[in-house]
Parts: structure tokens; C-alpha cells; sequence
């Protein structure tokens, strides 16, 4: 069966460090893979994507995503964190015609 | 502003008490979907509605019975709620010819908690 795993559950930065949080699935094949953000209190909103073509990805908010296929991987980095990037974020895998398998989520908090 | 409106935002009940989570999406989208979040789990889909008139059950159905009322409306109805049930609930929507360009667009969730 697909899997996500996000093996980082809780990362602390300070503001202005980078960032990369980590996230692996398990799939028969190469999937559509996806960051969404959850700001407290919020719903999901939608990082970036990856369907094909360049493996680096670039989304909304300053933040990018590699894809490794020899690692089975697609993390997502950012090179300066603000306070306001403070979430839970959570890396989520599909196949055309099924349904989003979501990671367990990591949490960011931001040093000032 | 276009999105997913969810109701109620938080909600206590007691064990056995039954409840209705509303949502409603003015996108004309045709599939939705009602997610429960848990600490360490992510997010597991619950039901899902691929278009109007059909529902289908997702990965922990059990507890949970769903209605699709139109295109817009799709509700989660907890018929004797138990504490193991006490989470957020998300619900969502999504139209197959962008779903996979957008994802898919949550509501802003309703806090659960059963005593």
C-alpha cells in the first residue's frame, strides 16, 4: 500500500536559518506529490506540486521542493524562515484517479 | 471570497449524543471529501464524493455515515459519537480536470471533542 512518511515530527529554526523538512513515500510507481501548509486554526492550503519535467519545484511563499527518484523523496526547503512560516506542514502523494495519502505532518516552530 | 465553509467550528457532544458536520462549496466543484486529522496521523480520509448522487468510503468509514445533498452540500453525520472521535475534521472539494493541478481546496475545520 502507498505511504508517506515524514520522519521529522517537531523542527525548531530561528528566523532567518534555513529549512528543509523531509518526506519519503512508498509507491509503485512515480506519483503526483504535493506540500500543503496548515497555519493554525486553517485549513490546508496547497505549497507546490511536482507532476513531471524538472525535478525542483518552486511554490508559493519562497518555498521549493526537490524530487529524488533514486531516494524516494520530496522534501521541501526554504533559505530564509520567517516567523509567519510557523505551521504544521504536510507532504501528501496521489495517482490519477485516486485519492491524496497525506504524511503524518511536521510542525515548524520559528525562533525570533 | 470562493472556498469551503465548514460548520460548526467547535462543537462538544456527549458519548452516544449524535451530530451534523455541514459543509458547503461554491466552486462547482464535483468531488468532496471529509478528512479527520489526529495528532501524529495526518490527515485519513473518512468519505468521499466523486460527483452528485454518489458517496464512497475512504480509509475509517466506521462511525460515520455521509450525504451528498447537492452539488454544493455534503455533510458527516456521527450517529453516537464516541471519544475516539474527538479530532478536526476537515472537509474538501476538488474538480477532477484541476485536481490534480490544485489539489484541493480545505475548509478551515470543526474541533471535535467527545466526553
Amino acid at each position: 500500500a502507498q505511504s508517506v512518511t515524514q520522519p521529522d515530527i517537531h523542527i525548531t529554526v530561528s528566523e532567518g536559518a534555513s529549512l528543509e523538512l523531509r518526506c519519503n513515500y512508498s509507491y509503485g510507481a512515480t506519483p503526483y506529490l504535493f506540500w500543503y501548509v496548515q497555519s493554525p486554526g486553517q485549513g490546508l492550503q496547497l505549497l507546490l506540486k511536482y507532476f513531471s519535467g524538472d525535478t525542483l519545484v518552486q511554490g508559493i511563499k519562497g518555498f521549493e521542493a526537490e524530487f529524488k527518484r533514486s531516494q524516494s523523496s520530496f522534501n521541501l526547503r526554504k533559505p530564509s524562515v520567517h516567523w509567519s512560516d510557523a505551521a504544521e506542514y504536510f507532504c501528501a502523494v496521489r495517482n490519477y484517479g485516486q485519492n491524496f495519502v497525506f504524511g503524518p505532518g511536521t510542525r515548524l516552530s520559528v525562533l525570533p | 471570497n470562493a472556498g469551503v465553509t465548514q460548520t460548526p467550528k467547535f462543537q462538544v457532544l456527549k458519548t452516544g449524543q449524535s451530530m451534523t458536520l455541514q459543509c458547503a462549496q461554491d466552486m462547482n466543484h464535483n468531488s468532496m471529501y471529509w478528512y479527520r486529522q489526529d495528532p501524529g496521523m495526518g490527515l485519513r480520509l473518512i468519505y468521499y464524493s466523486a460527483s452528485e448522487g454518489t458517496t464512497d468510503k475512504g480509509e475509517v468509514p466506521n462511525g460515520y455515515n455521509v450525504s451528498r445533498l447537492n452539488k454544493r452540500e455534503f455533510s458527516l453525520r456521527l450517529e453516537s459519537a464516541a471519544p475516539s472521535q474527538t479530532s478536526v475534521y476537515f472537509c474538501a472539494s476538488s474538480e477532477a480536470a484541476t485536481e490534480v493541478a490544485y489539489g484541493y481546496t480545505f475548509g478551515s475545520g470543526t474541533r471535535l471533542t467527545v466526553v
